[in-house]
């Protein structure tokens, strides 16, 4: 089975860090780009960044919210992607989802999420 | 880039559901939509302006043209009750996927 499972969330306060992890399975996941897209609270989704796959020299892409703050890594031995929050703000508070990407975008699987609350 | 969603749509069971998602010259680009139900992640239901994953039903259909892309929904069921939102795939010099602010579908 295909399966993407998020941990990490917890409550932080503002200014700071949090690491998330994304554990897949059920797919070769070194042969795919891997996505982070948020959800606050009663809000919309917004995508937050990209790893794209080994042969894409794992660039990694960041919406402009959260570029300087926040790192994208992973461990294709582990199957393994990583989202490291620093400097969080009281904004960051949503649900975190991590995707996999496959052609042009579309996220065809998703995990179901781990909540970060950013509050003192 | 901007996409704009109607925020809500009523609909009665059995009947048809189009939500639009309006952007300039979506027609141009690739399309994606998803579903949310409350409480649980969002789910890929149209991939490509009009393909189907495997396991969603065939009552859902995408079509993406000039400014418009719509998600139809046929013989509506009380469990299509869900937000649903569209997404491109921004190939200019963002490339990154940008979504539309969602449509909250109520079933009557």
């Amino acid at each position: 089975e295909v399966q993407l499972v998020e941990s990490g969330g917890a409550l932080v306060q503002p200014g700071g860090s949090l690491r998330l992890s994304c554990a897949a399975s059920g797919f070769t996941f070194s042969d795919h780009y891997m996505d982070w897209v948020r959800q606050a609270p009663g809000k919309g989704l917004e995508w937050v960044g990209r790893s794209r796959n080994k042969a894409n020299s794992y660039r990694t892409e960041y919406a402009s919210s959260v570029k300087g703050r926040f790192t994208i890594s992973r461990d294709d031995s582990k199957k393994s992607l990583y989202l490291q929050m620093n400097s969080l703000k009281t904004e960051d508070t949503a649900m975190y989802y991590c995707a996999r990407n496959i052609l042009m975008d579309a996220l065809d699987v998703w995990g179901q999420g781990t909540m970060v609350t950013v509050s003192s | 880039y901007v996409l704009t969603q109607p925020p809500s749509l009523s609909v009665a069971p059995g009947k048809t559901a189009s939500i639009t998602c309006g952007g300039n010259n979506i027609g141009s680009k690739t399309v994606h939509w998803y579903q949310q139900k409350p409480g649980q992640a969002p789910v890929l239901v149209i991939y490509y302006d009009n393909d189907r994953p495997s396991d969603i039903p065939e009552r859902f259909s995408g079509s993406n043209s000039g400014n418009t892309a719509t998600l139809t929904i046929n013989r509506v069921e009380a469990g299509d009750e869900a937000d649903y939102y569209c997404q491109v795939w921004d190939d200019g010099d963002k490339d990154h996927p940008i979504f539309g602010g969602g449509t909250k579908l109520t079933v009557l």
